[in-house]
């Protein structure tokens, strides 16, 4: 079973701010995606990847970017956060074979004050 | 892909089985049916999915009408701990690089 690690799990930070959002996987899956999501709303994809060099934008317009530099890494970056960035960001990644079977890591949490 | 139809929340007593039902008429013959849940803003956990047949594992079963329009999530003695939203989802199964689309889900309340 694949493990989907993010850092950090909460961030408070201040409008302007660069922050980085890290996901990490150790199956060396190809498959990864950034979902973000507001409190009591629907999930949405914003990023995806299906390898190294890699990087398509989802169905939500985000203001974030994504890179995948190595096979274990996806970070998403926020070059300059505002208070409209505030929500959750959920990774995951799905294995190879057919079954459409995603794994999610716990979420980032950010707050743009 | 086919959308799907979700009643906003449900109610089950803890003990009993809770049936989630999921509508999606329009589904075609190659996409499959994916059971997701969230518990209060966790990452989604993936429960079951199926093409045609009933499937049943260790967490839930799911029951797919014949004509493949509706399907029915079935956790069979419900506890606490399945108080979640629970995303029904229709996609092609073998589709490289498919992404799934979350909707709003069923919110379901087990309680006490």
């Amino acid at each position: 079973e694949a493990d989907i690690y993010q850092t950090p799990r909460y961030l408070v930070i201040g409008t302007g701010k660069k922050i980085t959002l890290e996901c990490s996987q150790t199956m060396g899956h190809d498959k990864m995606y950034w979902y973000q999501q507001d409190p009591g709303m629907e999930l949405h994809l914003i990023h995806y990847s299906y390898g190294v060099n890699s990087t398509e934008k989802g169905d939500l317009s985000s203001e974030s970017t994504v890179s995948r530099i190595r096979t274990e890494h996806f970070p998403l970056t926020l070059e300059s956060a505002r208070p409209s960035h505030t929500s959750q960001y959920l990774c995951g990644d799905r294995g190879s074979g057919g079954a459409n079977v995603l794994t999610f890591g716990a979420g980032s949490r950010l707050t743009v004050l | 892909d086919a959308k799907t139809t979700q009643p906003p929340s449900m109610d089950c007593a803890e003990g009993r089985a809770a049936n989630l039902p999921c509508n999606h008429s329009t589904i075609s013959g190659n996409e499959y049916v994916y059971w997701y849940r969230q518990i209060h803003s966790q990452g989604p956990q993936y429960i079951i999915h199926g093409l045609k047949n009933n499937e049943t594992n260790e967490m839930a079963s799911l029951i797919i009408t014949e004509d493949r329009k509706s399907s029915t999530l079935i956790l069979p003695h419900a506890t606490l701990r399945d108080t979640a939203v629970y995303y029904c989802i229709v996609r092609v199964g073998n589709n490289a690089g498919n992404m799934l689309t979350f909707g709003g889900g069923t919110r379901l309340m087990v309680k006490p």
